[in-house]
């Protein structure tokens, strides 16, 4: 099972904030390890949407966000978009037996 | 631009090996700095990581796999390989191959379905 918890689930009106949360320990992201999102859009590859807890890779709107504190991460979205709906998952590093990348448990975005 | 492409078996009995192949286009792995992983997703479910290869050759393995599982690297055809012995219909899943520099995939192939059945 994984040792990063999100939220199953997440729903907005389109233009609305919504944030995933993402708890991890002390041996991830409450030993300083940088955390990572990616969104999954429906029968697609994940993609790269926030590295190094706050950081957009080049071509991602700034409506998406990231921020870590303690044992926890965030990623907020903004103006929220129909093709927004997607699951979205944190991935971080872990210092105990569960291995070099550990993945959130994902959290689906719905727009209502 | 940096691509990569899975191929391999889409059905595998139980028992047997399962072995993939990510084709890496756009950068060469023998010189380039990035961890190179398998990941997969069993159908209705999340990502799970499987291992990385280091372009030197280093291997990390997810714990629960690692008695059953091999990431290597081939720099002479510029591509890695996944092989997962005994597998079971619990390793059915969508495979995903995926590249990076830092502690994260920024680069992810397509994905290729793996059905375990006899």
């Amino acid at each position: 099972q994984s040792v990063l918890t999100q939220p199953p689930s997440v729903s907005g009106a389109p233009g609305q904030r919504v944030t995933v949360s993402c708890t991890g320990s002390s041996s991830n992201i409450g030993a300083g390890y940088d955390v990572h999102w990616y969104q999954q859009l429906p029968g697609a590859a994940p993609k790269l949407l926030i590295y190094g807890n706050s950081n957009r890779p080049s071509g991602v709107p700034d409506r998406f966000s990231g921020s870590r504190s303690g044992t926890s991460a965030s990623l907020a979205i903004t103006g929220l978009q129909a093709d927004d709906e997607a699951d979205y998952y944190c991935q971080s590093y872990d210092s105990s037996l569960s291995g070099f990348y550990v993945f959130g448990t994902g959290t689906k975005v719905t727009v209502l | 631009q940096l691509q990569l492409q899975e191929s391999g078996p889409g059905l595998v009995k139980p028992s047997e090996t399962l072995s993939l192949t990510c084709t890496v286009s756009g950068v060469s792995i023998s010189t380039s700095s990035y961890y190179w992983g398998w990941i997969r997703q069993p159908p209705g479910k999340g990502l799970e990581w499987i291992g990385n290869v280091y372009y030197s050759g280093s291997t990390y393995y997810t714990p629960s796999l690692q008695s059953r599982v091999t990431v290597s690297v081939d720099t002479s055809k510029n591509e890695f390989s996944l092989m997962l012995t005994s597998v079971t219909a619990a390793d059915t899943a969508l495979y995903f191959c995926a590249g990076g520099i830092g502690l994260f995939m920024d680069v992810w192939g397509k994905g290729t379905t793996v059905s375990v059945s006899s």
